[in-house]
């Protein structure tokens, strides 16, 4: 059974804070890692769909890295806003072609 | 991306009742995939609704429970048949787009009492 894991389960912090969380997925016939953002009552977002290993991607204030020999991929938000509160989803996709999701980290910012 | 409008978004439902869920994508799609989200679990992926042919389940799911329907390549609905309080998560639609990202619907938030 492949196996996702996301750490922390959730994150309070302060504006203006700088973060990360972490995704664990497995390192064999590794096909592609997602990450989304999901607020609440709305579809989840797409940021990152990384493939190599080594990747480093960025979308403004949001960064991530990928290693898939270790099968680990980081998530950073520098400099967190209140609107930056959400749950933060990884998704890994092997060679079947299935995303197999992790159960996210939840985001909280307070002004 | 695609846009997919998902309804309903959130409904209450007593046990025992049916509930069908409607995706349409604004763009034709050859898969669309049907996800489910029990509170505090992952995303689970459902089924695949290729058009033309009957649904692929994932182990744990099955067509009597589950079943979907695809007319067409921009329209699917997943039906959850005979409900109990277990069923309670939120369901999603989901389609492939681009270079492998996966375009989602807002989502129907189910609570079955």
């Amino acid at each position: 059974i492949l196996n996702v894991e996301q750490s922390p389960q959730s994150l309070h912090v302060q504006e203006g804070d700088s973060t990360n969380f972490t995704c664990s997925f497995p390192s064999s016939n590794f096909y592609a890692l997602h990450w989304y953002r999901w607020e609440t009552a709305k579809s989840p977002e797409a940021l990152f769909v990384m493939t190599l290993n080594g990747d480093e991607k960025k979308k403004g204030r949001i960064s991530a890295t990928l290693n898939t020999k270790e099968g680990y991929s980081y998530l950073y938000i520098k400099g967190s806003q209140p609107e930056d509160s959400a749950t933060y989803l990884c998704a890994f996709r092997g060679s079947q072609g299935n995303l197999i999701f992790g159960k996210g980290t939840k985001l909280s910012v307070k002004p | 991306s695609a846009v997919i409008s998902q309804k309903p978004s959130r409904d209450i439902c007593q046990r025992g009742t049916s509930l069908t869920i409607q995706c349409q994508v604004d763009s034709q799609v050859t898969m669309m995939f049907w996800y489910r989200q029990q509170p505090g679990q992952s995303l689970t992926l459902i089924a695949t609704a290729n058009q033309g042919s009957e649904a692929t389940y994932e182990s744990g799911f099955v067509i009597d429970k589950f079943p979907i329907s695809r007319p067409n390549l921009t329209f699917s609905t997943l039906t959850v048949s005979n409900m109990s309080p277990e069923d309670s998560s939120i369901y999603l639609c989901s389609v492939v787009w681009g270079e492998g990202g996966y375009t989602f619907g807002s989502g129907t938030r189910l609570t079955v009492v």
